[in-house]
């Protein structure tokens, strides 16, 4: 089944911990996404990558860093620089649109409390 | 500044009738928007999409509307069915550009009742 996987579903952590949220996609994309979600607040982007080795700031990407190795992962770790890390994160990704379309499709989330 | 903006944050209609749910932009340069559906704690899916080429698209019982000279695009849900009960976001982008990048609204909790 190819699409965009994420772990854990749960997270808790202390403050002043990083902490590390995977997401794995098999949909052969180019571009990955890292979103968060607040409530009342939709989804802002934190940062984006549209080919390995690079990635770019999204609206809010202080407190948080990201790496694209390869081609399927784009984890994103929320350091203790982060003021209100506890949100909802979600990963997505997206083809380059070259059939017309930019849809972003998105994993099942991880909620991430840190007290 | 929200470039992006969904002003009812909920709607409530009867399971069988229309709903219509409503987004207004203020960037002119968008030219791609979509819907999103999202239940709690899950990942928002891909609804519907309208290219600024179109004045309305429609899959089943789903149509986007857009209007460019007003900045207004809206779905429309026929008919509804408590299932449909769901966060909805509506999303802008400018195709084109360099990053592929989304703006999404805040989002309108949908409620059908049965």
């Amino acid at each position: 089944d190819g699409g965009i996987t994420q772990s854990p579903k749960y997270l808790f952590r202390k403050e002043g911990q990083n902490v590390t949220l995977s997401c794995e996609q098999n949909l052969n994309h180019d571009a990955m996404y890292w979103y968060r979600q607040d409530p009342g607040q939709g989804l802002r982007l934190i940062y984006y990558s549209q080919i390995v080795n690079d990635f770019q700031k999204g609206d809010i990407a202080e407190g948080y860093s990201v790496s694209r190795e390869k081609k399927e992962s784009f984890p994103l770790t929320v350091t203790s620089a982060q003021k209100n890390p506890t949100a909802f994160y979600l990963c997505a990704s997206s083809s380059f649109g070259t059939s017309g379309s930019y849809e972003q499709y998105f994993g099942p989330g991880t909620r991430l409390t840190v007290t | 500044d929200q470039q992006v903006k969904q002003n009812s944050p909920s709607l409530s209609v009867q399971e069988g009738r229309i709903s219509i749910l409503n987004c207004d932009y203020t960037n002119s340069m968008f030219d791609y928007f979509l819907w999103y559906k999202k239940y709690p704690a899950e990942g928002p899916t891909f609804l519907i999409s309208i290219s600024s080429i179109k004045d309305k698209n429609e899959d089943g019982r789903f149509t986007v509307f857009l209007n460019k000279s007003a900045k207004h695009l809206s779905l429309h849900i026929v008919p509804s069915q408590p299932g449909d009960s769901a966060v909805y976001f509506c999303a802008a982008s400018v195709r084109g550009g360099s990053n592929y990048k989304l703006t999404f609204g805040k989002g309108t909790l949908l409620t059908v009742n049965p």
